[in-house]
């Protein structure tokens, strides 16, 4: 059984600070790998999306992986009340015919004023 | 950018009636998925496409059911509805490779 595995919270950051968000993969063949954001009562919103080793950057945000130790985690900087939520860390099966993801069961993140 | 419409955001339903849940999507994709979302479950996996007519069951298709007739729709058909199938459905769509966009929900509520 392929997993995918998160930290459920709350983590709690003060406005302004870097907020961390980590993951682990258990199939060892996956290429790509993504996060979403989803607010509560809202459908899940693709927010970084990475497919090799090292850091990728879009804004306040920067996704990285780590494929040795089969490993995700999202940097989120200067953290704002709007980026309360719970995020999702999703992989891609290597052997769907269909391109399956994986979710995890996300980590709800709380910034405090 | 892409969009994926679900016909209905919230859904009152009787225990034993046929139910229907659509979903349209207009950028070509070639996979489409129904999830459910109950919490402290996650999202579940109940059918998905890769192709039209074409269908694979998820982690949870006992009691549901699809339909893919046209590239851009899958339905998710519940037979029977069960108040345990009170829940969110959630559409997704992607190409391969890509990452899933997904519908705004249908909150389905069976009495």
């Amino acid at each position: 059984q392929k997993e995918v595995e998160q930290n459920s919270g709350p983590l709690s950051v003060p406005e302004g600070a870097i907020a961390s968000l980590n993951c682990t993969y258990s199939d060892r063949g996956s290429q790509s790998f993504f996060w979403y954001r989803q607010y509560s009562g809202k459908s899940p919103e693709l927010i970084m999306s990475i497919y090799s080793n090292g850091d990728k950057e879009d804004g306040r945000f920067t996704a990285q992986l780590n494929k040795a130790s089969q490993y995700v985690s999202l940097l989120i900087r200067d953290s704002q009340p709007s980026d309360s939520a719970t995020y999702l860390c999703a992989v891609r099966e290597s052997d769907s015919s269909a391109s399956k993801i994986i979710f995890g069961s996300g980590t709800r993140l709380s910034i405090r004023p | 950018d892409v969009k994926v419409t679900q016909s209905s955001r919230y859904l009152v339903k009787r225990t034993g009636e046929k139910v229907f849940l659509e979903c349209v999507q207009d950028m070509d994709h070639e996979n489409m998925f129904w999830y459910r979302q109950d919490p402290g479950l996650g999202l579940r996996l109940i059918y998905f496409s890769y192709d039209v007519k074409m269908k694979e069951k998820g982690d949870i298709p006992e009691g549901y059911s699809v339909s893919r007739e046209k590239k851009e729709r899958f339905s998710l058909i519940l037979e029977s509805a069960s108040t345990n199938q009170t829940s969110m459905y959630l559409c997704a769509s992607s190409l391969v490779a890509y990452g899933y966009t997904f519908g705004s929900g249908t909150r389905l509520t069976v009495v």
